[in-house]
């Protein structure tokens, strides 16, 4: 069974700029979960999806959005960047999203931003 | 909201040394996770505690959740340079999403 895929593994833009992080959940797992790891700070929880719908939201502002498509693929997207905005980002799936299950992580996606 | 601390942050022992981290969370816990990343890596799951007061051992690695499912600890015996890694724990409680802790880094010595 493939893992989750995130992509892609790298970026670099500018302040002022928007990007968009992809993730593929494990066949079969429904939820993504989205993480901001910056040293220091640990892990941030950015926002949930489950079937297409965002059911929790971490405290980060509107800039940082999400969605996810019918195939259960997740799409975070990030506008105008700033400076503080460069962290691995990681992305996490689970079959439902229940609080007692484990999160498989992607590889994740390091974030630079010049 | 539900915050989880997490010491130390970072920690360096001998090989052979033990080691442990502590997680204290502000509102009681429906469950504990543990996860650990490898440097360069993600965070890959470990265990899951849910019973007031349960242990539970994995070869030289033990986890423990508290009476009042407040704070959990992980224990590692004997550490070997294969241990190195960030250690998270991650609770959550009711309907809350899983706040993770901040982590505590890991450097074993040879």
């Amino acid at each position: 069974k493939a893992g989750v895929t995130q992509t892609p593994r790298y970026l670099i833009k500018t302040r002022g700029q928007q990007v968009t992080l992809s993730c593929s959940p494990i066949s079969g797992h429904r939820s993504v979960s989205w993480y901001q790891q910056t040293p220091g700070q640990g892990l941030q929880f950015l926002f949930e999806y489950f079937s297409e719908t965002q059911r929790n939201k971490g405290n980060f502002p509107g800039r940082f959005s999400g969605r996810q498509f019918s195939n259960s693929r997740s799409e975070m997207n990030v506008s105008t960047l700033e400076l503080g905005d460069s962290a691995l980002y990681l992305c996490a799936s689970s079959l439902e999203g229940s609080l007692n299950e484990k999160l498989f992580f992607g590889s994740g996606t390091q974030l630079s931003v010049l | 909201g539900q915050q989880v601390m997490q010491i130390p942050q970072y920690q360096h022992v001998q090989e052979g040394e033990d080691f442990t981290t502590y997680c204290n969370s502000s509102t009681t816990l429906s469950n504990i996770q543990w996860y650990k990343q490898r440097p360069g890596g993600h965070p890959v799951f470990l265990i899951q505690l849910v019973k007031s007061g349960e242990v539970k051992k994995q070869k030289r690695l033990t986890f423990q959740f508290g009476e009042a499912k407040k704070n959990s600890s992980l224990h590692i015996t004997a550490t070997q340079t294969t241990d190195v890694g960030t250690y998270f724990c991650a609770g959550s409680g009711g309907y809350q999403k899983v706040t993770f802790g901040i982590g505590t880094k890991l450097q074993v010595i040879p």
